[in-house]
């Protein structure tokens, strides 16, 4: 069956200190990969998305990603991280016919010290 | 452009009482349709999705049931809720391209 893990619960940067965020997934065949944001009481905002070509995915925010097929990894990185990316980060998996079937990581609670 | 509409924003319900959650998506035609839940500092669980009118796929067994009596609607159900059912219930939509999922901005379910 499909899953996707993110080993970090909670992480706290501080302002203007680099940020990754890790992503592990299960998945026979090539995966849709996704990160996703979300403020608190708020829906959720796709940050990237990779599903074929280059493995190393530029999304919004100054946000990117790399996939590395061998380790079944999909990492989000952000140089130098802003007060206002605390939140929560998800990461996701697109599988089953058609990718029809999109299951969510457990996410991770993003903290910054100003 | 596309929209999704979900309602009500929040919603108190005592156990034993029904639930219906609807969702719409306009500017769009045979999107598929998906209700997550999300659980007070959890991640989100998929409970339904739907690749076209009265085609529904659950992922997790319990007192909830979907339905697509329309295109663009999707409705969340219950007969009876369960204290357990208390959660942040989210609806979603994608295209048949690989796109990625959108979501509305979801319902806070309190169950007493």
């Amino acid at each position: 069956a499909q899953s996707v893990t993110q080993p970090d619960i909670h992480i706290t940067v501080s302002e203007g200190a680099s940020l990754e965020l890790r992503c592990n997934y299960s998945y026979g065949a090539t995966p849709y990969l996704f990160w996703y944001v979300q403020s608190p009481g708020q829906g959720l905002q796709l940050l990237l998305k990779y599903f074929s070509g280059d493995t190393l995915v530029q999304g919004i925010k100054g946000f990117e990603a790399e996939f590395k097929r061998s380790q079944s990894s999909f990492n989000l990185r952000k140089p130098s991280v802003h007060w206002s990316d605390a939140a929560e980060y998800f990461c996701a998996v697109g599988a089953g016919t058609s990718y029809d079937k999109v299951i969510f990581g457990p996410g991770t609670s993003l903290s910054v010290i100003p | 452009s596309q929209t999704i509409h979900q309602w009500p924003a929040t919603l108190v319900q005592p156990v034993g009482s029904p639930l219906s959650l609807e969702c719409t998506v306009e500017g769009t035609s045979n999107p598929n349709l998906y209700w997550y839940r999300q659980a007070a500092g959890r991640g989100l669980q998929l409970l339904f999705y739907s690749v076209g009118i009265g085609q529904i796929s659950s992922e997790v067994p319990q007192n909830l049931s979907a339905s697509r009596p329309q295109d663009r609607q999707f409705i969340l159900s219950s007969k009876k809720l369960l204290l357990s059912d208390s959660g942040f219930y989210l609806c979603a939509w994608r295209g048949r391209d690989n796109s990625p999922l959108h979501f509305g901005n979801g319902t806070r379910l309190t169950v007493t």
